[in-house]
């Protein structure tokens, strides 16, 4: 079964705009991680931001929070302001922390986000 | 530059062929990870190290690979007797304990022709 969905393919968005990326997550673990990543064209994968399971609050790191929504398992990407700069495949990955698999990430398919001047 | 890195960046490869790649982790972290990632897929877990041991292999993972990790410090992954198939960017992780973020190399993209 898929642990993690990314219902959204590609995204256009205005420079300065923001734009939320979809994610829902599927796991009977009652700790986990979700992490968001950034691939640009170069390849690497970029640690934008963390969720754990039990944080009361939402993550937020400079321009990227993350919507965390624990009983529609949903954890959504929001970039504010968005930059050139952002145009990039982002994934959102998800990590069980309850047992033995506690260093696994398991990642969606990402989506594309174009950001227009 | 203190973070993960691949080398090489980019193979190309006669089908049939030996590749190794190398990954430097971020020294002090202890957990490695390879991932191996498809065009428009995300990345898929392949093989994890802890220090020196390594401690699971994905079923992915077929008998031509193989990973290593000498010391607990850099690892290589091997795959014999290259296939179509195995074109992919591979992607090295390090991170210092579970309940941390992985950070990732920029991955070496392996064409095999």
């Amino acid at each position: 079964a898929q642990k993690i969905t990314q219902t959204q393919p590609g995204m256009f968005v205005q420079e300065k705009e923001a734009v939320t990326l979809d994610c829902t997550y599927d796991t009977s673990d009652p700790s986990y991680g979700l992490f968001w990543y950034k691939q640009p064209s170069s390849g690497e994968m970029i640690f934008l931001i963390y969720q754990g399971s039990y944080d009361q609050q939402n993550a937020t790191e400079g321009r990227y929070s993350l919507n965390f929504q624990k009983a529609r398992k949903s954890a959504n990407l929001v970039i504010s302001a968005s930059q050139l700069g952002d145009s990039a495949m982002y994934f959102c990955a998800m990590r069980e922390e309850g047992g033995s698999n506690d260093y696994k990430l398991s990642f969606g398919a990402g989506t594309t986000v174009t950001v227009r001047a | 530059d203190t973070g993960v890195s691949q080398d090489p960046r980019h193979k190309i490869t006669k089908r049939g062929q030996n590749v190794t790649f190398r990954c430097d982790p971020i020294s002090e972290h202890n957990r490695l990870y390879w991932y191996r990632q498809t065009l428009g897929q995300g990345p898929e877990f392949l093989t994890y190290f802890q220090n020196e041991a390594q401690l699971e292999k994905s079923r992915l993972l077929s008998d031509r690979f193989s990973a290593e990790r000498p010391k607990g410090s850099f690892s290589t992954l091997e795959i014999q007797r290259t296939e179509q198939g195995d074109s992919a960017m591979y992607l090295c992780a390090s991170s210092l304990a579970s309940l941390t973020e992985a950070f990732f190399g920029q991955g070496t993209r392996l064409t095999v022709v």
